[in-house]
């Protein structure tokens, strides 16, 4: 079973609000990704980190940005929300082992006026 | 480039009954992970079972069993016993199998599973 926490579980905000998008793990993982899904749409890569100080965009042009301080905490940030940026983001980890399962939060659901 | 197809956007299933959802991918990569997981209306995604190219036996979890036809690039998601319980989205994945490690996701499928 997998430790991986994100909040807030839901967030309205204004346009031009700053935002960060909390996420956690305890099981030790080196690599911890975003994805964004608009609802009942495919899951698409917007962040990734290998470990510590790693930090690279994914496949999805984003406008947020992320930082990998702690193995355990990879927040991802909007310095201005618009709109557009209304979706489900959500994060997961992975371990460096054959199989690398990545395990989700239960992910934040961002709604921007 | 790797890409997942799910052809079926939604399915009905009897309560007790067994559903298959299709899953094809094309990669040109001798290595790839495959993944199934499932996304109630809650929004989490949950991992339901895992299938590596070299694998030599169907991978199994209690209710759920994946049909890896290796020749034909496809990675059926079989439920046994549908339960009112298991209506949601489930999405079929495949692992990059260099550099990122990231999922490539399908489109998804949504299951129903009626009384």
């Amino acid at each position: 079973e997998a430790d991986i926490y994100q909040t807030p579980r839901y967030l309205v905000i204004g346009t031009g609000k700053k935002i960060t998008l909390e996420c956690s793990q305890t099981m030790g993982h080196d690599k911890m990704y975003w994805y964004q899904q608009d609802p009942g749409m495919e899951l698409h890569l917007i962040h990734y980190s290998y470990g510590v100080n790693s930090t690279e965009k994914g496949d999805l042009s984003s406008e947020s940005t992320v930082s990998r301080i702690r193995t355990e905490h990879f927040p991802l940030t909007l310095e201005s929300a618009r709109p557009s940026h209304t979706s489900q983001y959500l994060c997961a980890s992975s371990e460096s082992a054959y199989q690398e399962t990545q395990y989700f939060g239960p992910g934040t659901r961002l709604l921007v006026l | 480039a790797q890409k997942i197809t799910q052809t079926q956007p939604g399915m009905f299933v009897q309560e007790k009954e067994a559903v298959t959802l299709d899953c094809t991918y094309d990669t040109s990569d001798p290595s790839y992970g495959l993944f199934w997981y499932k996304q109630p209306s809650s929004g989490e995604m949950i991992f339901l079972i895992y299938q590596g190219s070299y694998d030599q036996q169907n991978a199994t979890e209690g209710r759920y069993s994946l049909n890896f036809q290796k020749a034909r690039k496809s990675a059926n998601l079989v439920i046994s016993a549908s339960q009112l319980g298991d209506s949601a989205m489930y999405f079929c994945a495949m692992r990059e199998s260099t550099g990122r490690r990231a999922l490539t996701f399908g489109s998804g499928t949504r299951l129903q599973v009626q009384p």
